[in-house]
């Protein structure tokens, strides 16, 4: 299994701050990597497909990066809005799909 | 646009079997996995298991012994059952498509096992 950690769990940020989580697999994923929204007492939402691609309607202060091994979300410009967890996902290995244990983001 | 309904039990009696439905709306299911996705109270994704037809399906080896999917294209809905339920399955079960990327979701059902 393709084993996915993030860092960090929680984090509490002030309006307009810039954010960066950072995802990590066990074994390089080339660019299959997905991150996603969760706010809560809600369904998770689709972020980011393929490292970078931005899902139409998600704001342009969300963008993500990375190859191999070592992935980044960014929100460029933290807001109220943005409250939620964060997840994210690997398809390299389509017989077992994982997700990383979560960023808690909170205002500070 | 495509939308999904989670369906089924909200209780489960333990070592019963918990049994799902998804209905997909707005879209044919062909040309597509399907996936389930399950969270428990407080906690992270576990992915289930995926299908596309009936002879191609993954599931989460640590879920495999107790789970099987189905699907019904006709009717548009695919199926999730888990046997030998215990607590430890009490969670919020999702289902969505699978593109590798989860995308879109259903609202989510939660089931508690609990005599």
């Amino acid at each position: 299994d393709i084993q996915m950690t993030q860092s960090p769990s929680s984090l509490s940020a002030s309006v307009g701050d810039r954010v960066t989580i950072t995802c990590q697999a066990s074994q390089g994923i080339n660019k299959y990597l997905n991150w996603y929204q969760q706010k809560p007492g809600k369904a998770p939402k689709l972020l980011i497909s393929d490292v970078s691609n931005l899902e139409m309607g998600v704001p342009s202060r969300f963008s993500g990066s990375g190859s191999g091994t070592d992935f980044t979300l960014t929100i460029s410009s933290l807001q109220p809005e943005d409250i939620a967890t964060y997840y994210c996902q690997q398809y390299e290995d389509l017989s077992i799909l994982t997700f990383g244990p979560g960023t808690r983001v909170d205002i500070k | 646009q495509v939308q999904l309904q989670e369906s089924g039990p909200g209780l489960v009696k333990p070592s019963e079997t918990l049994s799902l439905i998804c209905t997909v709306s707005g879209d044919s299911m062909r040309s597509y996995y399907w996936s389930w996705i399950r969270q428990p109270a407080g906690k992270g994704l576990e992915w289930v298991g995926r299908m596309y037809t009936s002879t191609s399906i993954n599931y989460n080896p640590s879920l495999e012994s107790r789970v099987t999917m189905s699907i019904d294209s006709s009717k548009n809905q695919f199926s999730l059952k888990l046997t030998s339920v215990t607590a430890a399955d009490t969670a919020i079960y999702y289902c969505a498509r699978d593109s590798g990327w989860f995308d879109p979701w259903g609202q989510g059902i939660q089931v508690t096992v609990s005599s």
